[in-house]
């Protein structure tokens, strides 16, 4: 049970535009940046979005997150297929130690 | 460019220890946090450890306390995570990853651990 919740699966059509929900507490989310991370099938995780808001150089502008209270989302806009894969949030928890949610993975159809 | 690189993964009994090893390169290790993340077969991210940059300030997940211990050497650009008594559910790909603001940005490729008899 992961410590912040997040939907198991996900899916759209390419050019769709899809959420994925982050769900935490005052402890995580609720008092530090939310991140998110892309795990393509059998590589290691990849940074997509960090402080909440916030992407990395080379990182599409089709990739969107935003976090009010306890709870954040991540927006993938114009879908396409490369963008098959896991993507999990992640916070830093007042009890120091940091958490993820259980990954959503997301089809492309 | 920023690379890490796990080494000292394989095979280990239950009960038995194991070290793992977390080689940097591609920018000032002692400037950086660095943390431990595992993923067992078929499963989710659990992160695992991080360790300051001086060292001197280590964090622990509840489920590896007490029997994991993170270290680093800051003259060989490598951080270490030490796990003792291991069972099966520590079976697991290891991740070492560069910490930005508590938690990872940067990930090296991981390190298989199997525990089994």
């Amino acid at each position: 049970q992961s410590v912040l919740t997040q939907p198991p699966s996900a899916s759209g059509t390419p050019g769709q535009r899809v959420t994925i929900s982050c769900s935490g507490s005052s402890s995580n989310i609720g008092s530090s940046y939310v991140y998110w991370y892309q795990q393509l099938p059998g590589t290691a995780p990849k940074l997509l979005i960090y402080m909440d808001d916030q992407r990395p150089s080379g990182v599409p502008d089709r990739f969107s997150a935003s976090k009010s209270g306890t709870s954040a989302s991540l927006a993938i806009s114009g879908l396409r297929s490369e963008d098959e894969a896991d993507y999990y949030c992640a916070a830093w928890d007042d009890s120091l130690s940091g958490v993820f949610g259980g990954g959503t993975k997301l089809t492309v159809l | 460019q920023v690379q890490l690189v796990e080494s000292g993964g394989g095979v280990v009994q239950p009960g038995r220890s194991l070290r793992l090893s977390c080689a940097a390169s591609g920018f000032t290790f002692s400037n950086y946090p660095i943390h431990w993340v595992r993923q067992a077969p078929g499963k989710g991210l659990e992160w695992v450890a991080v360790i300051s940059s001086d060292g001197t300030n280590k964090y622990y997940a509840d489920s590896v306390k007490g029997r994991f211990t993170v270290s680093r050497d800051k003259s060989k650009n490598t951080a270490y995570l030490q796990m003792n008594s291991l069972s099966g559910e520590d079976t697991a790909l290891y991740y070492c990853a560069r910490d930005d603001r508590w938690l990872p940005d940067y990930w090296g490729q991981g390190t298989l651990v199997t525990v089994s008899s």
